[in-house]
């Protein structure tokens, strides 16, 4: 069975910092991977995805997310932090037709808080 | 203009009622999805209906029923509720079944008294 893994619960960082989030995934073949972020009181937005092709994925928000298959992690990373970054981020594994899956599978979130 | 939509936004009602949530999606996709968001933040699926026809049913209670109308909308419905069922539901439409981007509702908070 798929699933997804977010390590970090609860991530504070400065504005203007780095930031790395990650998630590790468990899936036999190639998956399809998702990073999504909800604001507060909010709906799920897409940042970015990874279906194939180059590893490295350019999302919205100045986000981009690393596909490595040794590691089975997809992290999630963006060079400066803005104070508006501050949310829950999931991780999620598509649907696929291997595993009969038919439905994303999301980790637990990362809660991301950004300090002045 | 809302790609999909959900209402209400807010639902409070006490233990034992039946209420609905609505769902709209106008992008066109041919599968719709109900996700609920429990008080961990924690994201399950619960249905999900590919052109009307219901494709997944996680071990979910006979209290919750999903309708399809048609394509665009996918309902659900609640009886008898229960304290536990209180969450914030999600739902979302994909153009397909696998490799296809997931867009998500804004989301509905059910508190049940």
């Amino acid at each position: 069975a798929q699933s997804v893994t977010q390590p970090d619960i609860h991530i504070t960082v400065s504005e203007g910092a780095s930031l790395e989030l990650r998630c590790n995934y468990s899936y036999g073949a190639t998956p399809y991977l998702f990073w999504y972020v909800q604001s507060p009181g909010q709906g799920l937005q897409l940042l970015l995805k990874y279906f194939s092709g180059d590893t490295l994925v350019q999302g919205i928000k100045g986000f981009e997310a690393e596909f490595k298959r040794s590691q089975s992690s997809f992290n999630l990373r963006k060079p400066s932090v803005h104070w508006s970054d501050a949310a829950e981020y999931f991780c999620a594994v598509g649907p696929s037709l291997d595993t009969g899956r038919r439905a994303l599978t999301f980790g637990s979130g990362t809660r991301l808080q950004v300090q002045p | 203009d809302t790609a999909v939509s959900q209402t209400p936004k807010y639902l409070v009602t006490q233990m034992g009622n039946d209420k609905s949530i609505k769902c709209e999606q106008n992008l066109g996709h041919d599968t719709m999805y109900w996700y609920k968001q429990d008080s961990k933040k924690f994201l399950k699926i619960m249905f999900s209906y590919n052109n009307k026809e219901l494709i997944i049913n996680e071990t979910v209670p006979n209290r919750f029923s999903p309708k399809s109308p048609d394509k665009a909308h996918l309902n659900l419905h609640i009886n008898s509720l229960e304290l536990g069922d209180s969450a914030v539901y999600f739902c979302a439409s994909s153009e397909g079944l696998v490799a296809d981007t997931q867009y998500f509702g804004p989301g509905t908070r059910l508190t049940v008294l």
